[in-house]
């Protein structure tokens, strides 16, 4: 059965250090996501992303963050320069319903 | 009043029970409403996914939506502890390409 993948796994960073999460969404999905989950909280929306732009973004998704579809595969979270309060599950998701990916846990020192 | 409102738990329960699952919402608009299982520290896994008011059954799995109450449910029949795990609600205004607003989740265990 097809899967959304995530890569790392886990990433430690440090405060102001820019870092790139990636995703691969389901072959023949059209609609990607990215939502976040800080430890004990809800899971929160990011940022969707249909035809090779960004379709809906929250208050969260500032000018640190950004997308990407840099090749057919591949889906990219970049947040530019990381805060202590990025640290999180990230999630990314594809689909017109959403699968979700196992997530990348990134704590920011 | 939170958007999407969930009772945190922990529900315990033995093996074999029927177990009920619960969200409130205060926006009408939501139109498709979504259950997902969150076992710890992995990501959200779809359970039932259903449009509007009504039911939906799938295996040990029963969905329903009461939109004139704003409320939703998910029924889990002859529970297994295979089942523990955090429950979470999710609508969306419309289908496709449309935020999630998420519930904070229901933790659920059952005993053997």
């Amino acid at each position: 059965e097809p899967e959304v993948t995530q890569t790392p796994s886990h990433q430690v960073t440090q405060m102001g250090q820019e870092v790139i999460l990636r995703c691969v969404p389901i072959s023949n999905h059209l609609y990607f996501y990215w939502y976040r989950q800080i430890l004990g909280q809800k899971v929160e929306f990011l940022v969707s992303f249909y035809n090779n732009e960004i379709s809906e973004k929250s208050e969260i998704f500032d000018d640190q963050f950004s997308v990407e579809r840099p090749d057919g595969s591949n889906f990219t979270l970049k947040i530019r320069s990381t805060k202590l309060e990025d640290s999180a599950m990230y999630f990314c998701a594809s689909g017109e319903t959403q699968y979700f990916g196992p997530g990348t846990r990134l704590l920011v020192l | 009043q939170k958007e999407v409102e969930q009772d945190p738990g922990p529900l315990s329960v033995p093996e074999g029970a029927i177990v009920s699952l619960n969200c409130t919402y205060s926006n009408s608009a939501f139109q498709y409403f979504m259950w997902y299982r969150q076992y710890s520290r992995k990501g959200p896994e779809l359970l039932m996914y259903t449009y509007s008011s009504g039911n939906k059954e799938d295996g040990r799995f029963t969905a329903q939506v009461d939109k004139s109450s704003k409320y939703i449910s998910l029924f889990i029949r002859d529970s297994q502890p295979s089942d523990s795990a955090t429950y979470l609600c999710a609508m969306s205004y419309n289908n496709a390409g449309n935020m999630l607003t998420f519930g904070g989740g229901t933790r659920l265990m059952v005993k053997p």
